[in-house]
């Protein structure tokens, strides 16, 4: 059975600073692993998808990157800002009807 | 502009009812999935459906049904079977293919009365 872990569960950081969000799984079966982020009662919003034959995708600020052979992911954010404070989950995708998804890193952005 | 609609927002239920929670969308999704989230929790698949008149049960597919008679709609009932249907329930489509990405609406929160 796919497990996916998120590792820290929350994290602090003042304003400015560069972090990375981790994201790891024990079954490297995949098809792809999104990472999303989810404002407080709100949905889930798609911030990058990669792969399961890419290494990282970038969009702006964030750069995700994907090792399947160790079961990891990473979230790069750069240049952290307070509007970047949000819960933020990997997703990995195991055939076209099933995602697993991990529970999740609550990012707090101190300005 | 494209999307995914859940309606209501919020919604209760009685001891013994049956709610109905709906999810529409215009991206012309083959796909479309239902989960529930718990507080501090990841999101748990209870049903998914790749196609029209065709649907699969999830991880948690117990006390729940769905119906797919519409590309657009997917719409999900909470029966009485379900005896903790407290949670925030979350709808998404995605295109056919298994390389595609997943977007989701904004969520249903149900609680008991």
């Amino acid at each position: 059975k796919q497990e996916v872990t998120q590792i820290p569960a929350a994290l602090s950081v003042p304003e400015g600073e560069n972090l990375v969000l981790n994201c790891s799984f024990t079954d490297s079966a995949i098809y792809n692993l999104q990472w999303f982020r989810q404002d407080p009662g709100k949905g889930l919003t798609s911030l990058l998808l990669i792969q399961s034959s890419q290494r990282e995708q970038t969009s702006g600020r964030l750069n995700a990157s994907l090792d399947k052979s160790s079961g990891r992911s990473t979230l790069y954010i750069a240049a952290s800002q307070p509007g970047d404070s949000a819960t933020y989950l990997c997703a990995v995708r195991l055939n076209a009807g099933k995602s697993t998804f991990g529970d999740g890193t609550t990012l707090t952005v101190k300005p | 502009d494209g999307g995914i609609t859940q309606s209501p927002k919020y919604l209760f239920r009685k001891e013994g009812q049956n709610v109905t929670l709906s999810c529409e969308q215009n991206l012309n999704h083959d796909a479309m999935y239902w989960y529930r989230q718990d507080p501090g929790q990841g999101l748990r698949l209870i049903y998914y459906s790749q196609i029209v008149n065709d649907f699969q049960k999830g991880d948690i597919a117990e006390g729940y049904s769905v119906s797919r008679e519409k590309k657009e709609s997917f719409p999900l009932t909470v029966t009485s079977a379900q005896k903790n249907p407290t949670a925030f329930y979350l709808c998404a489509s995605s295109g056919r293919e298994v390389n595609q990405p997943q977007h989701f609406g904004d969520g249903t929160r149900l609680s008991i009365l």
